[in-house]
């Protein structure tokens, strides 16, 4: 079942914060996240795993709350390159597949 | 330069004729996998492979096949194209499992008439 992303769409002007939600009704091992600008493939981001740490990654950070199988992806001071469709993908560990959200689209605006 | 590379990019078709998209990469990953993705369904995953010989149904594995006879390579085949597979397929592949990351390659569209 494909974890819940929120919200589906969000606009920004630039320098503006933004928070994506990732829930799942699975127990997770992993999250994935990943960033696709438009006609090109997904890049990506950073991963969380059961038992780590809140990641950063320049002004993008994210967090995991296994409890609550949930993921949170902060973007800070975004600017217009932060612009595309943001993805969770989640993990149940091992070889399992992971199973992707359907995207929160993101645009930054001047 | 560390990539997958998928072939074609811009694929259109006929309704029925077998067809054969590669994928291919340079990193030594053990596993691969294949997505669609479709408006407003995110990446669906297709199958998957977690090393040579060893290969798995994803979500959507209905209509496709696969095979892993190397470790650099996962071809994705469509024996009987229909429109319902019009869509964008991305190969991925990682070290090992849902604990590393993805890397895609640049997609393939393919168009079923």
């Amino acid at each position: 079942q494909q974890p819940v992303q929120s919200p589906q769409a969000v606009i920004l002007r630039e320098g503006e914060d933004a928070v994506i939600n990732c829930s799942s009704s699975k127990a997770l091992y992993s999250v994935h996240w990943y960033r696709q600008k438009h006609g090109e493939a997904p890049v990506f981001l950073m991963i969380l795993l059961k038992g780590g740490e809140q990641k950063g990654h320049e002004k993008i950070s994210a967090s995991f709350n296994e409890k609550k199988q949930q993921s949170s992806l902060y973007l800070t001071a975004s600017q217009l390159s932060y612009s595309g469709t943001y993805f969770c993908g989640t993990g149940s560990g091992g070889y399992q597949k992971v199973t992707f959200g359907t995207g929160t689209k993101l645009q930054v605006i001047p | 330069e560390a990539q997958v590379t998928q072939n074609p990019r811009y694929l259109i078709t006929v309704t029925g004729k077998k067809l054969t998209v590669t994928c291919s990469q340079n990193m030594n990953h053990e596993y691969m996998s294949w997505y669609r993705q479709d408006p407003g369904l995110g990446l669906r995953q297709i199958y998957y492979s977690m090393n040579v010989e060893v290969t798995d149904k994803g979500d959507v594995p209905e209509g496709y096949k696969v095979s892993r006879k190397e470790k650099r390579n996962f071809p994705l085949i469509l024996e009987s194209p229909s429109p319902n597979q019009t869509s964008l397929y991305f190969c991925a592949s990682s070290f090992g499992g849902t604990g590393y990351g993805y890397t895609f390659g640049s997609g393939t569209r393919l168009t079923v008439v």
